[in-house]
């Protein structure tokens, strides 16, 4: 069974430009979350998706944005790039029913010069 | 607000010795509880993870937790590390089950000597 994927493997950027960040979940798997991996602040929980609507978002600016296709695959958008958005992204998927385990995809790393 | 914290940083230990890694949880309702491992530059692997019921569980790798309730702790247990067993340790507790977001320790990294 194929894990979670996520494309592209790196991605550079120059501030003020947009990022479009892209996963797929796990077969079967209805909910898809993103976290942001930075360098000092630890991982810290994104958005969060389930059967097409966004059902929760962290504390992070409007210009995070994202969204759920019918195929529960999942696109996480940046706009107006900041240096600090330099980061790995992480997206997991899940059964999207409590309890379930998230499973993590290896991840997107976005550098913004 | 939910919160978990790994109180050691970094820790060293020689191939074949024991490990023990320490989670600490603040959670009001009854916490969904998850270690995962992330080698350097991937994503995170799920290790075990604790829902209800019996308070030792087993994981891969030959990992295990201790979920204790009165010290608010689970911690992550291995009685013989292997080299590969190098990389970073995160703890989690999960909101509404884990159906909805994880909260992270900020991780403990493992070094193995040898």
């Amino acid at each position: 069974e194929a894990g979670v994927t996520q494309s592209p493997t790196h991605l550079i950027k120059t501030r003020g430009q947009q990022a479009t960040l892209r996963c797929s979940p796990i077969s079967g798997h209805t909910s898809v979350y993103w976290y942001q991996q930075a360098l000092g602040l630890g991982l810290q929980f994104l958005l969060w998706y389930d059967e097409g609507e966004e059902r929760n978002r962290g504390n992070f600016p409007p210009r995070f944005s994202g969204r759920q296709f019918p195929n529960y695959s999942s696109e996480l958008n940046v706009n107006a790039l900041e240096l600090e958005d330099s980061a790995l992204y992480l997206c997991a998927s899940s059964l999207g029913r409590a309890p379930s385990e998230q499973y993590f995809g290896p991840g997107t790393r976005l550098t913004v010069t | 607000a939910q919160s978990v914290t790994q109180p050691d940083i970094h820790i060293t230990v020689s191939e074949g010795a024991s490990l023990e890694l320490r989670c600490n949880y603040s959670y009001g309702a009854t916490p969904y509880l998850f270690w995962y491992v992330q080698s350097p530059g991937q994503g995170l692997q799920l290790l075990l993870k604790y829902f209800s019921g019996d308070t030792l569980v087993q994981g891969i790798k030959g990992f295990e937790a201790e979920f204790k309730r009165s010290q608010s702790s689970f911690n992550l247990r291995k009685p013989s590390v292997h080299w590969s067993d190098a990389a970073e340790y995160f703890c989690a507790v999960g909101d509404q089950g884990g159906s909805e977001k994880l909260v992270f320790g900020k991780g403990t990294k493992l070094t193995v000597n040898p």
